[in-house]
């Protein structure tokens, strides 16, 4: 039971590249997250699925965009990447059918565009 | 308005030493409260769950007002160990969809 894994841990792109963060969970968790964290900053969510196939923006969603094909994955797209996409990515999953609504957490991916 | 608000700090206090957080949060339907811990350059792992009237685990109470609308954090004979940045969660149900919103974290560092 892997949990969640993002991939990569890091990227540098250069402006106007594109590139997709990668998120599976092996939980069966109905809903999955991402969030964005700049320094010294809390977690903004970025975009959310509460199951496969439906999708919504989140409170900083310009920019990116998702999809969630399967209940495993829940991959990020940047398609234009911009200097101030500069972050930490995370990656969350919840199962809230259950009683215990505890998030778990991809490792992160440190993605810098210059 | 932040949806949930903390003190960022830094708090910075000796070793042993007792040492609270307060969070506020705004959205009145929030149901469930956490404290997420936060290592540098890690990814959140849960704390403690905060319900109904608060909760205690070891050397760490968490409490709840419902009425003001705030979640704290005690964390009693602090350790080194404890360093590390505390992000207050709460959650709600908005249009069909459960959302977990952070507040900005608080950073403790336990000074020797």
């Amino acid at each position: 039971n892997a949990g969640v894994t993002q991939t990569p841990k890091f990227r540098i792109l250069k402006i106007g590249q594109s590139m997709t963060l990668q998120c599976a969970q092996d939980m069966n968790h109905n809903y999955m997250y991402w969030y964005r964290q700049d320094p010294g900053m809390g977690l903004k969510l970025i975009y959310y699925s509460v199951g496969a196939g439906i999708t919504d923006k989140g409170e900083v969603p310009n920019g990116y965009n998702v999809s969630r094909s399967t209940t495993e994955d829940f991959p990020l797209r940047l398609e234009l990447a911009a200097p101030s996409q500069t972050s930490v990515y995370f990656c969350a999953s919840i199962d809230l059918a259950g009683t215990n609504t505890e998030a778990f957490f991809g490792q992160g991916t440190r993605l810098t565009v210059v | 308005r932040k949806e949930v608000e903390q003190d960022p700090g830094p708090f910075n206090v000796p070793e042993g030493a007792t040492v609270a957080f307060n969070c506020t949060y705004s959205n009145s339907a929030s149901q469930s409260f956490f404290w997420y811990r936060q290592d540098c350059r890690k990814e959140p792992k849960l704390l403690m769950s905060v319900y109904s009237s608060g909760n205690e685990d070891g050397r760490f109470t968490a409490q709840l007002n419902r009425a003001s609308q705030y979640i704290s954090l005690l964390i009693r004979d602090s350790k080194l160990s404890d360093s590390a940045t505390y992000l207050c969660v709460a959650d709600a149900l908005i249009q069909g969809a459960q959302k977990l919103v952070f507040g900005q974290g608080t950073r403790l560092t336990i000074n020797p």
